[in-house]
């Protein structure tokens, strides 16, 4: 079967740098996807890798190793307003998105 | 530019009951996708359309039926609900199904009794 696995919950200080983890087996890959969900609302687009290595946007980098079925997202200089859910998924062999149950995020001062 | 537009916000439906969720894009994407996120479990894929005209199962399809007539408007009907059918649900929209990025409307939160 498709399994993405995430924690459930982190916790970090404002301003410090935290790191999201996602491992995945999946049938087929066509890239990695990292959405952020603050609650009662819709996902948005955060990263998409699809080759190895890091992807740096702004304060949020994104992580892939292929090989080894892993990703993190990297959040630096942390904001209150980073405290949401952190959803990562896969495009499987047939370009649809598996998804794991999410990462929230509570952010203290 | 109003993106996607889910209708209604929330609904409280009685079980046995006929409810139709409404989806609208006005991006010109070619691909929409129908999910329903359920708390400790990731977003579930219902149905999709790739273009106008097709439609096609996802991971959870069995009480609910989508028709795709037009480019913008990705209906989901639920044909006689059930509590199991209790669910915030997300309509999400592409330009194609192997583009990069999907867009999510608003969502509607459903509660069958």
């Amino acid at each position: 079967g498709q399994n993405i696995d995430q924690p459930t919950e982190m916790t970090a200080t404002e301003g410090a740098i935290v790191q999201i983890n996602c491992t995945y087996q999946t049938s087929g890959f066509n890239g990695l996807f990292w959405y952020q969900q603050h609650a009662g609302e819709a996902p948005t687009f955060l990263s998409y890798n699809v080759l190895d290595g890091l992807e740096e946007k702004g304060r949020f980098s994104s992580f892939l190793s292929r090989s080894k079925g892993y990703s993190y997202l990297l959040l630096k200089e942390l904001q209150m307003k980073d405290s949401a859910s952190y959803l990562c998924a896969v495009k499987d062999s047939n370009y649809q998105l598996i998804w794991g149950a999410g990462t929230k995020l509570i952010i203290k001062p | 530019i109003a993106g996607i537009t889910q209708a209604p916000t929330s609904q409280i439906l009685a079980a046995g009951r006929r409810m139709t969720l409404r989806c609208t894009q006005d991006m010109r994407h070619n691909a929409m996708y129908w999910y329903r996120q359920d708390l400790g479990l990731g977003l579930r894929l219902i149905h999709y359309s790739n273009t106008a005209g097709t439609t096609g199962k996802g991971e959870v399809p069995d009480g609910y039926s989508v028709s795709r007539a037009n480019t913008d408007d990705f209906p989901l009907t639920l044909a006689s609900a059930v509590p199991s059918q209790t669910s915030v649900y997300f309509c999400a929209s592409s330009e194609d199904t192997s583009s990069d990025t999907q867009y999510f409307g608003p969502g509607t939160r459903l509660t069958v009794l």
